[in-house]
């Protein structure tokens, strides 16, 4: 079964902390994403990456950078965080050279409280 | 661009009922269309999926037809049980696009016994 990780299920942070979530997939799964979700807004991505060292911008980027050293962890960094990235975050992961067809899996997501 | 709209919630249903979620979409090419649940405290997980026109994807006793001439995916079950309480969330990916998922807004359901 693929698994992905994410370091913390829940995270209370102050406004101007720099905040690192990380997340872990376990099958060699070259495809990942970060996306936040907000009642009434569904998932909105924020990074997306296709391979070590490559990042593309997804739709709401603004606040947020993304770091990918090895294939099997991307992390999400927060430079400066503040209380309207207050939200839950989800981490994902899709097969290599995947199509349409594919489907995503997701980690158990990081509720971030910015106080 | 694409696009995918779902019913908005949220719904309450006894236990026993009938479920239907609608979801339309809007999409440039020939898009695959997927069903994600999410139980409370969890992330998203693959509840079905459909990857071309007149398929329909099953699982759990959910059921969802891709609907090509209606351009809908449309999720129902028969007789919805209290474990069934979830947010369920429509979304589709096609190659046009790079293959990026797009979700809808997410249907809150409860059943209640």
């Amino acid at each position: 079964d693929v698994k992905v990780t994410q370091s913390s299920r829940y995270l209370v942070k102050r406004t101007g902390e720099k905040v690192f979530l990380e997340c872990v997939q376990d099958m060699d799964h070259e495809n990942m994403f970060w996306y936040r979700q907000d009642p009434g807004l569904g998932l909105r991505l924020i990074y997306f990456s296709y391979d070590v060292k490559m990042k593309e911008k997804g739709d709401i980027p603004e606040g947020y950078s993304v770091s990918r050293e090895k294939k099997e962890r991307f992390s999400l960094i927060l430079e400066s965080a503040s209380t309207n990235q207050t939200s839950m975050y989800l981490c994902a992961s899709r097969p290599s050279g995947g199509t349409s067809t594919d489907t995503q899996y997701f980690g158990p997501g990081t509720r971030l409280t910015v106080l | 661009g694409d696009s995918v709209t779902q019913m908005e919630g949220p719904v309450t249903l006894s236990e026993e009922a009938f479920l239907t979620i609608n979801c339309t979409y809007t999409a440039t090419g020939y898009p695959s269309l997927f069903w994600y649940v999410q139980y409370p405290g969890e992330g998203l997980q693959l509840l079905l999926k459909a990857t071309k026109a007149d398929d329909k994807g099953s699982n759990k006793g959910f059921e969802a037809t891709y609907r090509k001439e209606t351009t809908s995916f449309h999720l129902e079950k028969g007789s919805v049980q209290v474990s069934d309480s979830a947010v369920y969330f429509c979304a589709l990916s096609e190659p046009n696009t790079g293959n990026q998922f797009y979700f809808g807004t997410g249907t809150s359901l409860t059943v209640i016994p």
